[in-house]
């Protein structure tokens, strides 16, 4: 399907395990995000990527790693899992062309439970 | 930093007309944005304004005052379906298209 997905939709794990939770867009665009956002709150930006290979932290980098190899992937993986971690994560891309234009298209998010 | 202020909850009815704030405070301002994100839903662009003054679409209207670090969504004729949170979100200049969001208005929207 055309469009941003993320997986899996739902996930639980456990304290101190890795997860990978993947983003991929069909549009080729540019820059890729990652934030997450906690109940009753905003969104908070955790990596972004501005092409393939070029990748920077956000506000709430750590205990996170991003990759981006393919311009249309971007995975993120919590490298040890903590209680802390559980939130929605969304996936965000946007073109590379007008800053007037300021879309930040948004998959659908990732619910992800630490125990 | 950037801090972005706006109220947590508004209620209005069908068909009304509603003002949703959002103050904020940071350097290097280039931009406001308004999302739209229904309950487990992901959020949608709604509006973008870089310069003051006023941007219209359709029910929509968003506004900004660079000097006043102020800006506003403006939603006419209310519909139920309006009922979601508003998150306003500014971007900055240098920080590579990255958006700072409010905490986000539950818009409550009654019969």
């Amino acid at each position: 399907d055309a469009g941003i997905t993320q997986s899996p939709r739902y996930k639980i794990t456990e304290t101190g395990r890795q997860v990978t939770l993947m983003c991929h867009q069909t549009w080729s665009h540019s820059y890729m995000f990652w934030y997450r956002q906690d109940l009753g709150h905003g969104l908070r930006l955790i990596y972004y990527s501005a092409a393939a290979d070029i990748t920077d932290k956000g506000e709430v980098p750590d205990g996170y790693v991003v990759s981006r190899s393919k311009t249309e992937n971007f995975p993120l993986t919590l490298e040890s899992a903590t209680r802390s971690q559980t939130s929605v994560y969304f996936c965000a891309s946007s073109e590379s062309a007008l800053r007037s234009e300021e879309t930040q298209y948004f998959g659908p998010g990732t619910r992800l439970l630490v125990l | 930093g950037q801090s972005l202020e706006q109220p947590s909850e508004v209620t209005a009815v069908e068909g009304a007309i509603v003002q949703i704030n959002c103050t904020y405070q940071t350097s290097g301002f280039y931009g406001l944005s308004w999302y739209q994100q229904h309950d487990g839903g992901a959020p949608t662009f709604l509006s973008y304004n870089a310069l003051d003054g006023l941007e219209e679409t359709g029910r929509f209207s968003s506004f900004l005052s660079r000097s006043d670090s102020y800006g506003y969504l403006l939603l006419q004729e209310l519909q139920m379906k309006d009922s979601a949170s508003y998150f306003c979100a500014v971007e900055t200049s240098g920080s590579a298209r990255q958006l700072t969001f409010g905490s986000g208005t539950q818009l409550t929207v009654l019969p």
